[in-house]
C-alpha cells in the first residue's frame, strides 16, 4: 500500500538550471497538489490538478514555473531557469476528492528538497 | 494576507501534561479544518480534521474544537507524549461545498516539544 512517491528526494541544481521534480499519487487518487515550504515558513500551494488538467495554479509563479499531470505516468513540477530563492521543500499531496464530502484530506508525500548554488 | 495564522512558534510542554495549540483564521468561507503532523525531513501526515458543522471532533488522545464566531480553532493533546514532538500546522479549505476546491492554506505552523 504506497503512499505519496517523490523523487528525487534531494536535487542540487546551478542558477540558470532546470529542475523536475517528480509525484506519484497514491493508488486509487485521481488528484495532486503541490505545495512549496521555504525556510521558517509554513506550507505554500502552488497548484492543483486532476489528470490532464490543471484546476487551480493561482499559487504559481507566473514565470518559469509549470506543472502537469498527464494521463499515464506521475505528476511533474518543473522549474526553469532556477534562481537561489527557489531553494525549499517541495510537497505533493494526493487525495480522491469527493463531492460533497469532508472526507477527503491530503496525503502528502516525502517532499523533495532543491538546493541552488 | 494571511489567511490561516497560528500565532505561537512554539510550545512546550511537560510529558503528560495537556498541548493546546491554537490556530485562527479570516476567510469565512473556509468549512473543513485539518491539522497535521510534520517531522523533520519528511512530509506532513494527517492528524484530525473538523468540519464547520461540528464545533468538535475527537479521536484518542486529539480533540479538535471549533469556534466559527471567533474563527478559531484549536488541537488538544491529552496526555502529552515526547513522541508528540513535532511541528504542527493547521490547515483550511472551502473544499466542502466547493466541489473544484482542493488547495487547503496552511498556517506557519507550531513547533511542540514534550519534555520527559
Amino acid at each position: 500500500n504506497a503512499g505519496v512517491m517523490q523523487n528525487p528526494r534531494h536535487l542540487v541544481r546551478r542558477r540558470g538550471q532546470e529542475a523536475r521534480l517528480r509525484c506519484s499519487p497514491m493508488k486509487g487518487h485521481s488528484h495532486v497538489y503541490w505545495y512549496r515550504q521555504l525556510p521558517e515558513e509554513g506550507l505554500k500551494f502552488m497548484v492543483y490538478l486532476q489528470k490532464e488538467n490543471i484546476i487551480d495554479e493561482s499559487g504559481m509563479p507566473k514565470e518559469r514555473f509549470s506543472a502537469e499531470f498527464p494521463k499515464e505516468g506521475p505528476s511533474i513540477l518543473r522549474i526553469q531557469q532556477v534562481v537561489r530563492g527557489d531553494s525549499a521543500a517541495y510537497f505533493c499531496a494526493s487525495s480522491s476528492l469527493s463531492t460533497g464530502t469532508a472526507d477527503n484530506e491530503q496525503f502528502f508525500g516525502p517532499g523533495t528538497r532543491l538546493t541552488v548554488l | 494576507d494571511q489567511q490561516v495564522k497560528q500565532n505561537s512558534p512554539s510550545l512546550s510542554v511537560q510529558e503528560g501534561r495537556i498541548s493546546i495549540l491554537n490556530c485562527d483564521y479570516t476567510n469565512s468561507m473556509f468549512d473543513y479544518f485539518l491539522w497535521y503532523k510534520k517531522y523533520p525531513a519528511e512530509g506532513p501526515t494527517f492528524l484530525i480534521s473538523i468540519s464547520s458543522i461540528k464545533d468538535k471532533n475527537e479521536d484518542g488522545r486529539f480533540t479538535v474544537f471549533l469556534n466559527k464566531s471567533a474563527k478559531h480553532l484549536s488541537l488538544h493533546i491529552v496526555p502529552s507524549q515526547p513522541g508528540d514532538s513535532a511541528v504542527y500546522f493547521c490547515a483550511a479549505s472551502d473544499r466542502f461545498y466547493n466541489t473544484n476546491a482542493g488547495k487547503s492554506t496552511f498556517g506557519d505552523g507550531t513547533t511542540l516539544t514534550v519534555k520527559p
